[in-house]
């Protein structure tokens, strides 16, 4: 199995600050078809996960720009440019370019 | 709109079998693929596996062959899962999500999660 290692387990921060989250995978997540199959969702608490970014980089729909991701090949990175409040919760990213795996998760909480 | 809505919380006896259910609404059931993925207390993420609901094939993690059975009732846009033989192990809260086929298990939407509870 391909596994996920993200780091920091926990990030705190202020209303305002930028943070940054990185994923490393085991294995390359470059498909053969030329996508990298590199996403990040965010579960709230007491919520369900929902998709922030798809393909390493894009926006899902109705996602705050302030979000951004970026990474090839076995390092990704999610930055948050100005976290809000409700950004709290933990981040996971998931690789769909092997048989789906997920990180452990990092727990965005305020400092 | 999209809504991926679950049953009830289950409360189940060691060895026993439960079946959880998805109904999905807001799209066309049968054109996205139909996740199940496992969620346990210290929060750790695990894909169960998926069924594609217009010719009910499936795919499972290699670790829930012989526990997980997924099957759907295009009828009524419902997908099942059931698990089987049932331990403590097996208590968690399971999601279903539904990802487009081809777009390497991009989860849009999610279920709220039923939470499965295997006690004596």
């Amino acid at each position: 199995d391909v596994v996920l290692t993200q780091t920091p387990p926990t990030l705190s921060a202020t209303i305002g600050q930028s943070v940054s989250i990185s994923c490393r995978s085991s294995q390359s997540l470059l498909h053969s078809n030329g996508n990298t199959y590199l996403h990040w969702l965010l579960q709230r608490p007491g919520q369900s996960p929902q998709l922030l970014i798809y393909l390493v980089s894009r926006l899902e729909s109705g996602v705050p720009n302030r979000f951004s991701g970026s990474g090839s090949g076995t390092d990704f990175t999610l930055k948050i440019s100005g976290v809000e409040a409700e950004d709290l919760g933990v981040y996971y990213c998931v690789q769909g370019t092997h048989a789906p795996t997920f990180g452990a998760g990092t727990k965005l909480e305020l400092k | 709109q999209v809504q991926l809505q679950q049953s009830g919380a289950e409360l189940a006896k060691p060895g026993s079998s439960v079946k959880i259910s998805c109904k999905a609404s807001g799209y066309t059931f049968t054109s996205y693929a139909m996740h199940w993925i496992k969620q346990t207390t210290g929060q750790a993420l695990e894909w169960t596996g998926y069924i594609a609901p217009g010719s009910g094939g499936t795919k499972y993690n290699e670790k829930f062959k012989g526990k997980a059975t997924l099957t759907v009732d295009k009828s009524s846009s419902t997908a099942y899962m059931q698990l089987s033989s049932l331990t403590p192990v097996d208590t968690a809260v399971y999601y279903c999500a539904r990802a487009g086929y081809n777009s390497g298990y991009h989860f849009d939407y999610w279920g709220q999660g039923v939470m499965v509870t295997v006690s004596s």
